[in-house]
């Protein structure tokens, strides 16, 4: 069964630390792995996306780490702030295989104390 | 340029009523996404619908639960006879061609079956 294995559930960083969200794969045909931001009651907003044939994408604060022999990545968030609290999905999606749905993890609710 | 939108925001239905969830793609989007959220969970694909046409309806429920997307109006997702276990956050996302790297999500309809 595809699945997206998400963890933390939970994370509390002091502001200015590093966040770090790990997530689990078991489907080798995905080849998109994209990190949504979601705040209370509003719908996810992408925030960084990594296809497997780079092992690091960086934008910002936001780095995504990949490794593809572990079916692993990770979202990193450096100098974390209060407005970064939020709850983190991470997704994949097989493009070629599929019509482009996402597969998400359950998500990971951050906060960042000031 | 608007994003995407959905109504009703809040919807409360007894058991055995219908619901109706409207989305509004982002203009030039002619691809709707509808994904469901259970409480702690993470988004769960249903169906792909391109105007007039249902692509992938792979996770959505056999029975109850249908969905359109007309030529003119908005996309639909339609819940017949409505239980507990119905009780969920449904968004939609949009996109201008198919696959998963456009996709904006409206900030859903949080259904509450009593």
């Amino acid at each position: 069964q595809q699945q997206v294995k998400q963890s933390p559930q939970s994370l509390i960083v002091q502001k200015g630390g590093i966040s770090i969200i790990n997530c689990a794969y078991e489907n080798t045909a995905f080849d998109y792995f994209p990190w949504y931001q979601q705040f209370p009651g509003k719908g996810p907003a992408l925030l960084i996306a990594i296809r497997p044939d780079v092992s690091e994408k960086k934008e910002g604060r936001f780095t995504i780490s990949f490794n593809k022999s572990a079916k692993q990545f990770s979202l990193h968030i450096m100098d974390s702030q209060p407005g970064d609290s939020a709850t983190y999905f991470c997704a994949a999606s097989n493009i070629g295989g599929s019509q482009g749905n996402l597969i998400f993890g359950k998500g990971t609710k951050l906060s960042v104390k000031p | 340029n608007a994003g995407v939108m959905q109504n009703p925001r809040h919807l409360v239905r007894r058991r055995g009523q219908e619901a109706r969830l409207r989305c509004s793609p982002m203009k030039g989007h002619s691809h709707v996404y509808w994904y469901r959220q259970l409480p702690e969970e993470g988004l769960k694909f249903m169906v792909y619908l391109q105007k007039e046409n249902i692509i992938d309806e792979s996770g959505m429920p056999k029975e109850r639960f249908s969905a359109e997307f007309p030529k003119e109006g908005p996309s639909i997702l339609r819940i017949q006879q409505v239980v507990r276990g119905d009780s969920a956050a449904y968004f939609c996302a949009s996109s201008p061609r198919r696959g998963p790297y456009e996709q904006y999500f409206g900030p859903g309809t949080r259904l509450t079956v009593t």
